[in-house]
Protein backbone atom coordinates (compact mmCIF):
# COMPACT_ATOMS: atom_id res chain seq x y z
CA UNK A 1 0.00 0.00 0.00
CA UNK A 2 0.73 3.52 -0.32
CA UNK A 3 3.57 4.74 2.20
CA UNK A 4 3.39 8.46 3.52
CA UNK A 5 6.34 9.49 5.32
CA UNK A 6 6.67 12.98 7.58
CA UNK A 7 9.56 14.87 8.79
CA UNK A 8 11.08 16.07 10.93
CA UNK A 9 9.35 13.67 13.55
CA UNK A 10 9.87 16.59 16.09
CA UNK A 11 9.81 20.20 16.15
CA UNK A 12 10.70 22.51 18.99
CA UNK A 13 10.61 26.52 18.12
CA UNK A 14 10.21 29.73 19.87
CA UNK A 15 7.46 31.36 19.67
CA UNK A 16 7.24 34.27 16.52
CA UNK A 17 9.68 31.61 14.68
CA UNK A 18 9.04 30.14 10.97
CA UNK A 19 8.43 26.49 9.99
CA UNK A 20 7.73 24.19 7.41
CA UNK A 21 6.74 20.82 7.47
CA UNK A 22 7.11 17.96 4.95
CA UNK A 23 4.96 15.07 3.95
CA UNK A 24 6.19 12.75 1.00
CA UNK A 25 4.01 9.80 -0.43
CA UNK A 26 4.95 7.35 -2.17
CA UNK A 27 2.33 6.62 -5.40
CA UNK A 28 -0.17 8.79 -6.65
CA UNK A 29 -2.70 10.13 -4.61
CA UNK A 30 -6.80 11.29 -5.05
CA UNK A 31 -6.35 13.69 -2.16
CA UNK A 32 -4.41 15.10 0.54
CA UNK A 33 -5.05 16.50 3.72
CA UNK A 34 -3.12 18.82 6.71
CA UNK A 35 -4.95 17.65 10.25
CA UNK A 36 -3.84 19.50 13.49
CA UNK A 37 -4.01 17.10 16.80
CA UNK A 38 -4.03 19.83 19.41
CA UNK A 39 -3.08 18.61 22.99
CA UNK A 40 -6.58 17.35 24.50
CA UNK A 41 -6.50 15.05 21.45
CA UNK A 42 -9.04 16.91 18.68
CA UNK A 43 -8.07 16.37 15.23
CA UNK A 44 -8.78 19.21 13.53
CA UNK A 45 -8.45 19.92 9.40
CA UNK A 46 -6.12 22.23 8.47
CA UNK A 47 -6.17 21.79 4.29
CA UNK A 48 -7.62 19.74 2.09
CA UNK A 49 -5.48 19.71 -0.45
CA UNK A 50 -4.79 17.33 -3.57
CA UNK A 51 -2.92 20.15 -5.49
CA UNK A 52 -2.19 23.37 -5.83
CA UNK A 53 -1.25 26.23 -2.99
CA UNK A 54 -3.72 27.56 -0.20
CA UNK A 55 -3.45 29.70 3.14
CA UNK A 56 -5.61 30.52 6.28
CA UNK A 57 -4.03 32.82 8.13
CA UNK A 58 -0.66 32.24 9.27
CA UNK A 59 -0.56 28.82 7.84
CA UNK A 60 -0.87 27.82 4.37
CA UNK A 61 -0.01 24.36 2.48
CA UNK A 62 1.33 23.23 -1.31
CA UNK A 63 1.27 20.09 -2.67
CA UNK A 64 3.26 18.97 -5.56
CA UNK A 65 1.63 15.95 -6.63
CA UNK A 66 3.59 15.29 -9.66
CA UNK A 67 6.55 15.01 -7.20
CA UNK A 68 4.90 13.53 -4.51
CA UNK A 69 5.25 15.77 -1.67
CA UNK A 70 3.25 18.17 0.41
CA UNK A 71 4.43 21.23 2.53
CA UNK A 72 2.49 22.71 5.52
CA UNK A 73 4.31 25.95 6.56
CA UNK A 74 3.69 27.74 9.91
CA UNK A 75 4.24 31.40 10.12
CA UNK A 76 5.01 33.70 13.58
CA UNK A 77 4.15 30.60 15.69
CA UNK A 78 2.29 30.81 19.07
CA UNK A 79 2.38 28.64 21.68
CA UNK A 80 -1.40 27.51 20.77
CA UNK A 81 0.05 25.42 17.50
CA UNK A 82 1.40 23.08 19.81
CA UNK A 83 0.28 19.44 19.24
CA UNK A 84 0.91 16.51 16.57
CA UNK A 85 0.52 17.60 12.15
CA UNK A 86 -0.26 14.88 10.55
CA UNK A 87 -0.51 14.38 6.88
CA UNK A 88 -2.97 11.90 5.46
CA UNK A 89 -3.63 10.92 1.40
CA UNK A 90 -5.92 8.81 -0.33
CA UNK A 91 -4.44 6.15 -2.61
CA UNK A 92 -6.03 5.98 -6.14
CA UNK A 93 -7.15 2.54 -5.64
CA UNK A 94 -9.79 1.88 -2.67
CA UNK A 95 -10.24 5.58 -1.22
CA UNK A 96 -8.28 4.66 1.63
CA UNK A 97 -7.62 7.81 3.95
CA UNK A 98 -4.13 6.81 5.26
CA UNK A 99 -2.21 9.01 8.16
CA UNK A 100 1.56 9.17 8.08
CA UNK A 101 3.07 9.14 11.98
CA UNK A 102 3.32 13.06 11.99
CA UNK A 103 5.60 16.16 13.58
CA UNK A 104 5.23 16.73 17.10
CA UNK A 105 5.50 20.54 17.51
CA UNK A 106 6.36 22.64 20.78
CA UNK A 107 6.01 26.22 20.67
CA UNK A 108 8.02 27.71 23.32
CA UNK A 109 6.82 31.09 25.11
CA UNK B 1 -24.35 21.97 12.08
CA UNK B 2 -23.07 19.42 14.66
CA UNK B 3 -20.17 17.87 13.90
CA UNK B 4 -19.22 14.14 14.24
CA UNK B 5 -20.75 12.84 17.83
CA UNK B 6 -19.26 10.05 19.30
CA UNK B 7 -20.16 8.22 22.61
CA UNK B 8 -18.92 7.25 25.16
CA UNK B 9 -15.97 9.73 25.47
CA UNK B 10 -13.96 7.21 28.19
CA UNK B 11 -14.92 3.56 28.60
CA UNK B 12 -12.40 1.66 31.70
CA UNK B 13 -13.85 -2.22 31.57
CA UNK B 14 -12.02 -5.19 32.46
CA UNK B 15 -10.73 -7.72 30.10
CA UNK B 16 -12.97 -9.76 28.40
CA UNK B 17 -16.08 -7.82 28.50
CA UNK B 18 -18.20 -6.56 25.69
CA UNK B 19 -17.47 -2.93 24.20
CA UNK B 20 -19.52 -0.61 22.18
CA UNK B 21 -18.47 2.43 20.80
CA UNK B 22 -21.00 4.86 18.87
CA UNK B 23 -20.76 7.27 16.29
CA UNK B 24 -23.15 9.91 14.18
CA UNK B 25 -22.00 10.85 11.26
CA UNK B 26 -22.21 14.86 10.50
CA UNK B 27 -26.01 14.54 8.55
CA UNK B 28 -25.85 14.38 4.91
CA UNK B 29 -22.49 12.67 5.18
CA UNK B 30 -22.13 9.64 3.23
CA UNK B 31 -18.66 8.00 4.02
CA UNK B 32 -18.03 7.28 7.93
CA UNK B 33 -14.47 5.69 8.94
CA UNK B 34 -13.49 4.45 12.12
CA UNK B 35 -9.76 5.04 13.08
CA UNK B 36 -7.99 3.86 15.94
CA UNK B 37 -5.09 5.74 17.95
CA UNK B 38 -2.04 3.96 19.91
CA UNK B 39 1.61 5.42 20.96
CA UNK B 40 2.76 2.28 18.78
CA UNK B 41 1.29 2.06 15.62
CA UNK B 42 -0.30 5.65 15.38
CA UNK B 43 -3.32 6.22 13.70
CA UNK B 44 -4.93 3.41 11.57
CA UNK B 45 -7.95 2.92 9.76
CA UNK B 46 -10.05 -0.19 10.88
CA UNK B 47 -13.01 0.07 8.19
CA UNK B 48 -15.03 2.29 6.26
CA UNK B 49 -18.61 2.38 4.72
CA UNK B 50 -19.82 3.91 2.09
CA UNK B 51 -23.84 4.58 1.90
CA UNK B 52 -24.06 2.46 4.89
CA UNK B 53 -22.37 -0.74 3.12
CA UNK B 54 -18.71 -1.75 4.33
CA UNK B 55 -16.38 -0.97 1.50
CA UNK B 56 -12.90 -2.22 3.22
CA UNK B 57 -12.66 -3.94 7.02
CA UNK B 58 -8.87 -5.09 6.10
CA UNK B 59 -7.91 -3.15 8.82
CA UNK B 60 -9.91 -4.91 11.65
CA UNK B 61 -7.53 -6.58 13.88
CA UNK B 62 -9.18 -9.77 14.64
CA UNK B 63 -12.92 -11.57 14.79
CA UNK B 64 -13.72 -9.86 18.33
CA UNK B 65 -14.12 -6.75 16.36
CA UNK B 66 -17.15 -5.81 14.66
CA UNK B 67 -18.70 -2.65 12.44
CA UNK B 68 -22.35 -2.13 11.51
CA UNK B 69 -23.92 0.87 10.23
CA UNK B 70 -27.89 0.30 10.23
CA UNK B 71 -28.32 3.44 9.07
CA UNK B 72 -27.28 7.06 7.58
CA UNK B 73 -27.20 8.46 11.24
CA UNK B 74 -25.61 5.85 13.26
CA UNK B 75 -22.62 3.42 13.38
CA UNK B 76 -20.74 0.77 16.22
CA UNK B 77 -17.88 -0.77 16.62
CA UNK B 78 -18.05 -3.29 18.87
CA UNK B 79 -15.17 -5.51 20.46
CA UNK B 80 -15.91 -9.01 21.84
CA UNK B 81 -14.20 -10.30 24.48
CA UNK B 82 -12.16 -6.85 25.07
CA UNK B 83 -8.55 -7.32 25.55
CA UNK B 84 -5.37 -4.97 27.44
CA UNK B 85 -4.38 -4.50 23.91
CA UNK B 86 -7.13 -3.05 22.83
CA UNK B 87 -6.91 -0.04 25.03
CA UNK B 88 -6.58 2.56 22.41
CA UNK B 89 -8.54 5.87 21.17
CA UNK B 90 -10.90 4.86 18.65
CA UNK B 91 -12.02 8.08 16.52
CA UNK B 92 -15.03 8.48 13.71
CA UNK B 93 -14.95 10.03 10.85
CA UNK B 94 -16.94 11.26 8.25
CA UNK B 95 -17.16 12.55 4.35
CA UNK B 96 -19.61 13.94 2.33
CA UNK B 97 -18.02 11.37 -0.58
CA UNK B 98 -15.19 8.66 -0.21
CA UNK B 99 -12.15 10.66 -0.81
CA UNK B 100 -13.76 14.30 0.22
CA UNK B 101 -12.34 16.39 3.20
CA UNK B 102 -12.60 14.01 6.45
CA UNK B 103 -14.08 15.28 9.84
CA UNK B 104 -13.10 14.00 13.44
CA UNK B 105 -15.09 13.37 16.32
CA UNK B 106 -13.66 13.89 19.07
CA UNK B 107 -12.86 10.29 20.13
CA UNK B 108 -13.61 7.09 22.83
CA UNK B 109 -10.50 6.52 24.90
CA UNK B 110 -10.93 2.62 25.79
CA UNK B 111 -8.67 1.71 28.70
CA UNK B 112 -9.18 -2.28 28.94
CA UNK B 113 -7.98 -3.31 32.56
Amino acid sequence: GIQVEQSPPDLILQEGANSTLRCNFSDSVNNLQWFHQNPWGQLINLFYIPSGTKQNGRLSATTVATERYSLLYISSSQTTDSGVYFCAVDDTGGFKTIFGAGTRLFVKA
Amino acid sequence: DAGVIQSPRHEVTEMGQEVTLRCKPISGHNSLFWYRQTMMRGLELLIYFNNNVPIDDSGMPEDRFSAKMPNASFSTLKIQPSEPRDSAVYFCASSWVVGGELFFGEGSRLTVL
